[in-house]
């Protein structure tokens, strides 16, 4: 079956440093790719998302690509803040009527 | 932000009582979620519906039953609430549809916890 594989953490960086969190699909079919973000105590909201390859999806400074070669959806961020801490869920899904398949989220703290 | 919203927020019961949780949204959407959030499991679906009185079983749906009679309400129930069950419940939504098909929005989550 479809699954999402994400690196694990705690990642903890530097405000300003560079950020990567690693995340690869399988899947059978051809899935939008999703990040979605959960502050701490709220609710998971769309961070950005791609429907085909070689799309990016880009939201609040993050960037992902759909690159169907590598079967990959990194998520990246140039500086990050200390406002970017949350866990962060990489997800796939098809058109209509199918559940989201997530990742098991990675959590990232951000220091100033 | 998806008009969403869930009750309670936060529930401590016993084990062996029935519990119900409460998705309600202003969306009119035809889609709707409910997920268990836990540590190491990231979200798993425990059960959907696609319209009102049609729902289907997730991956981890034993122990929990659903009812939807409004478009706007979906019902989550445990009819006899054990300790495995303490966890945060998410609802979400989706468009039938549309482009965005494909998304999800989430609710603000109900913390839930078995004694």
């Amino acid at each position: 079956g479809d699954s999402v594989t994400q690196m694990e953490g705690p990642v903890t960086l530097s405000e300003e440093a560079f950020l990567t969190i690693n995340c690869t699909y399988t899947a059978t079919g051809y899935p939008s790719l999703f990040w979605y973000v959960q502050y701490p105590g709220e609710g998971l909201q769309l961070l950005l998302k791609a429907t085909k390859a070689d799309d990016k999806g880009s939201n609040k400074g993050f960037e992902a690509t759909y690159r169907k070669e590598t079967t990959s959806f990194h998520l990246e961020k140039g500086s990050v803040q200390v406002s970017d801490s949350a866990v962060y869920f990489c997800a796939l899904r098809y058109m209509g009527n199918t559940p989201l398949v997530f990742g098991k989220g990675t959590r990232l703290s951000v220091i100033a | 932000d998806a008009g969403i919203t869930q009750s309670p927020r936060h529930k401590v019961t016993e084990t062996g009582t029935p519990v119900t949780l409460r998705c309600h949204q202003t969306e009119n959407h035809r889609y709707m979620y409910w997920y268990r959030q836990d540590p190491g499991h990231g979200l798993r679906l425990i059960h959907y519906s696609y319209g009102v009185k049609d729902t289907d079983k997730g991956e981890v749906s034993d122990g929990y039953s659903v009812s939807r009679s409004k478009t706007e309400d979906f019902l989550l129930t445990l009819e006899s609430a054990t300790s495995s069950q303490t966890s945060v419940y998410f609802c979400a939504i989706s468009e039938s549809a549309g482009s965005n098909t494909d998304t999800q929005y989430f609710g603000p989550g109900t913390r839930l916890t078995v004694l």
